[in-house]
């Protein structure tokens, strides 16, 4: 089964300053045949159900505000929040979707300093 | 617009049965592949089970097989979760998932329902 370990496990920022969560697999989620890496991010606000923010390691969902990006492959993933806003507190989990279990990261809970 | 609404969660005892059930509208329910996905309480997200669009194929995380079903409806356009010989750690919110990017298996979740929850206690 594939292993998603994400760091750190809390973060505090200012508002206005990046924010970075990384995510590692314990395999390559990259399929060589198309070139894409089966990689997503998800952000959960208290009481919601979580929500599509990123797929395919990079892309970013319709509505999605362009200051949330994804960056990596293979292995190593990044989720970015270039301006942090109050509205982006929430707890973001990485999961990879190449095969079952559909494993999910542990969750990075993202405050506001 | 797109809805997912889950029913059937409630207090059970343990080795108690419940049977979820996930209403979808706003797409094509039966063209694509469905899941379910738990959460304990202030815990993270955890797959519990998926089912291809004609419902033959189904696959089930470790800690609910022989448990847990799945099945589908696709004339209802209902997803179903039903669980037997239920455990306490089997508390959690259920949330149904779809994948609607495309009918393969391997897509993101793109809409969730907003979950029931299932506690199971003495």
């Amino acid at each position: 089964d594939f292993v998603m370990t994400q760091s750190p496990d809390s973060l505090a920022v200012s508002l206005g300053e990046r924010a970075t969560i990384n995510c590692k697999s314990s395999q390559s989620v990259l399929y060589s045949s198309n070139n894409k890496d089966y990689l997503a991010w998800y952000q959960q606000k208290p009481g919601q159900p979580p929500k599509l923010l990123i797929y395919w390691a990079s892309t970013r969902e319709s509505g999605v505000p362009d200051r949330f990006s994804g960056s990596g492959s293979g292995t190593d993933f990044t989720l970015s929040i270039s301006s942090l806003q109050a509205e982006d507190v929430a707890v973001y989990y990485c999961q990879q979707y190449w095969g079952s279990p559909y494993t999910f990261g542990q969750g990075t809970k993202l405050e506001i300093k | 617009e797109v809805q997912l609404v889950e029913s059937g969660g409630g207090l059970v005892q343990p080795g108690g049965s419940l049977r979820l059930s996930c209403v979808v509208s706003g797409f094509t329910f039966s063209s694509y592949w469905m899941h379910w996905v738990r959460q304990a309480p202030g815990k993270g997200l955890v797959w519990v089970s998926r089912i291809d669009p004609d419902g033959s194929d189904t696959t089930y995380a470790d800690s609910v097989k022989g448990r847990f079903t799945i099945s589908r409806d696709n004339a209802k356009n209902t997803l179903y979760l039903q669980m037997n010989s239920l455990r306490a750690e089997d508390t959690a919110v259920y949330y149904c998932a779809s994948q609607s990017f495309g009918s393969g298996k391997y897509y993101p979740f793109d809409c969730w329902g907003q979950g029931t929850l299932v506690a199971v206690s003495p």
